[in-house]
């Protein structure tokens, strides 16, 4: 069975200053890795996902995450924020043949 | 166009009345997906068909019934609504398996007073 971990419900952080949203996950078989953003009153969209090859993961909006398998980890950074990047940002992960899973959510808000 | 959009947008209703949520996408996906979100911002998945057929069905209450009619559709039907019902419901699509990115509707807040 897979689960995900999303070790911070909350973080703040000002306006252009770096920010890392960690994300742990356990599995037993090889997963698949996702970042989902909600803004307020709205659906998920993907930020990014790791299926196979470099580990470095870009995505929309200058974010990235880091696959490490050794960590079981794929923490999403960004190295400046905008007040436009508060929302609720999500890990996931799925392994073929089985489910989806969400982690329980990081609420990022940026400070002006 | 909306690539998946969800009616009603918000639905206030009594406990014990029988209600439905409809998802449609133009996307052309072969999977789609109901997921339920509380209050808490937990997303759980509830149902994922793949070309109409049942694949994915969690252990949720069997007052919740997904219809899909066709490829493009699949609604969500609710028997005898309890206030722990409440919650936003997700409607998702994507091309295929689990490795797919999935496509979110704009959610439908239910309310159970």
């Amino acid at each position: 069975a897979q689960s995900v971990t999303q070790l911070d419900s909350q973080v703040p952080v000002f306006e252009e200053a770096p920010v890392e949203l960690r994300c742990n996950y356990s599995s037993s078989v090889s997963v698949y890795l996702f970042w989902y953003v909600q803004y307020p009153n709205q659906g998920l969209q993907l930020l990014l996902k790791y299926l196979s090859g470099s580990t470095l993961v870009k995505g929309i909006n200058g974010f990235e995450a880091e696959f490490n398998k050794s960590q079981t980890s794929f923490h999403l950074r960004k190295p400046s924020v905008h007040i436009s990047d508060t929302a609720e940002y999500f890990c996931a992960v799925s392994a073929y043949g089985n489910q989806f899973y969400f982690g329980t959510g990081t609420s990022l808000t940026v400070i002006p | 166009d909306t690539a998946v959009s969800q009616t009603p947008k918000y639905l206030v209703t009594q406990m014990g009345n029988d209600k439905s949520i409809k998802c449609e996408q133009n996307l052309g996906h072969d999977t789609m997906y109901w997921y339920k979100q509380d209050s808490k911002k937990f997303l759980k998945i509830m149902f994922s068909y793949n070309n109409k057929e049942l694949i994915i069905n969690e252990t949720v209450p069997n007052r919740f019934s997904p219809k899909s009619p066709d490829k493009a559709h699949l609604n969500l039907h609710i028997n005898s609504l309890e206030l722990g019902d409440s919650a936003v419901y997700f409607c998702a699509t994507s091309a295929g398996a689990l490795t797919y990115e999935q496509y979110f509707g704009p959610g439908t807040r239910l309310t159970v007073t």
